[in-house]
């Protein structure tokens, strides 16, 4: 059974940058049917997609995030990373990793993690 | 891209059947039908209820439909539970390419 873990600070102050990692178990990261997403929601609201990496390296980035976010893959720990850069309050939620199944729907889910943004 | 439109809330008795509606534009539902739905208990992460447009996956129960008319998805439960008691979100295919989700519809049973 596929299982992705997020891991990440919890809490970072603003301005910083945010690093968060999304373990997977219970299958290969480099299965070349699939891709890997971030996705966040803040607290009380709606579900934001963040962007999708390849295993290959090949990503997609929400424009609305594009100039702040680095996604990237690492075969040989099979995870992939989230770099948020310059952090705001409006960054506060909670952050999910899934696989993104045929570039169409998300079909695994992390748990989540929180991250706080606050001085 | 704005969020997709869904009702903020809905409410039925058990045993009845319930649709959520999910309103995008000819970019983003009206484009394709790929449209996917979640289902998010408190506290807990989405769940997968219905991919590309109509699919269940396994394990999901019948109950949950979904159909598509124009740049309206639109999500079935029928015979409610009290377990279904959930919110529950689209999303879809955007272009770009991205992916945008709906606000959400709170669904309570009473």
């Amino acid at each position: 059974q596929l299982q992705l873990e997020e891991s990440g600070p919890g809490l970072v102050k603003p301005s910083e940058t945010l690093t968060l990692t999304c373990n997977v178990s219970g299958g290969s990261i480099s299965d070349s049917s699939f891709y890997w997403g971030w996705i966040r929601q803040p607290p009380g609201k709606v579900l934001e997609w963040i962007g999708t990496v390849f295993y290959t390296g090949s990503t997609y980035y929400n424009p609305s995030l594009r100039s702040r976010v680095t996604i990237s893959v690492d075969t040989s720990r099979n995870s992939f990373s989230l770099k948020l850069r310059s952090v705001t309050a409006a960054d506060t939620a909670m952050y999910y990793c899934s696989r993104h199944a045929r570039l169409n729907y998300f079909d695994y889910w992390g748990q989540g993690t929180l991250l706080t943004v606050s001085p | 891209q704005s969020a997709l439109t869904q009702p903020a809330s809905l409410s039925g008795s058990p045993g009845q059947s319930i649709t959520i509606s999910c309103t995008g534009t000819s970019s983003d539902i009206g484009n394709q039908n790929l449209v996917s739905w979640y289902q998010q208990h408190p506290g807990k992460a989405p769940k997968l209820i219905i991919f590309e447009g109509t699919k269940r996956p396994s394990g999901v129960s019948h109950r949950f439909s979904a159909s598509k008319s124009g740049n309206t998805a639109s999500l079935t439960i029928s015979g409610l539970q009290i377990d279904d008691e959930s919110h529950y979100y689209c999303c879809s295919y955007a272009g770009g390419p991205m992916w945008v989700f709906g606000g959400g519809t709170q669904l309570t049973v009473l």
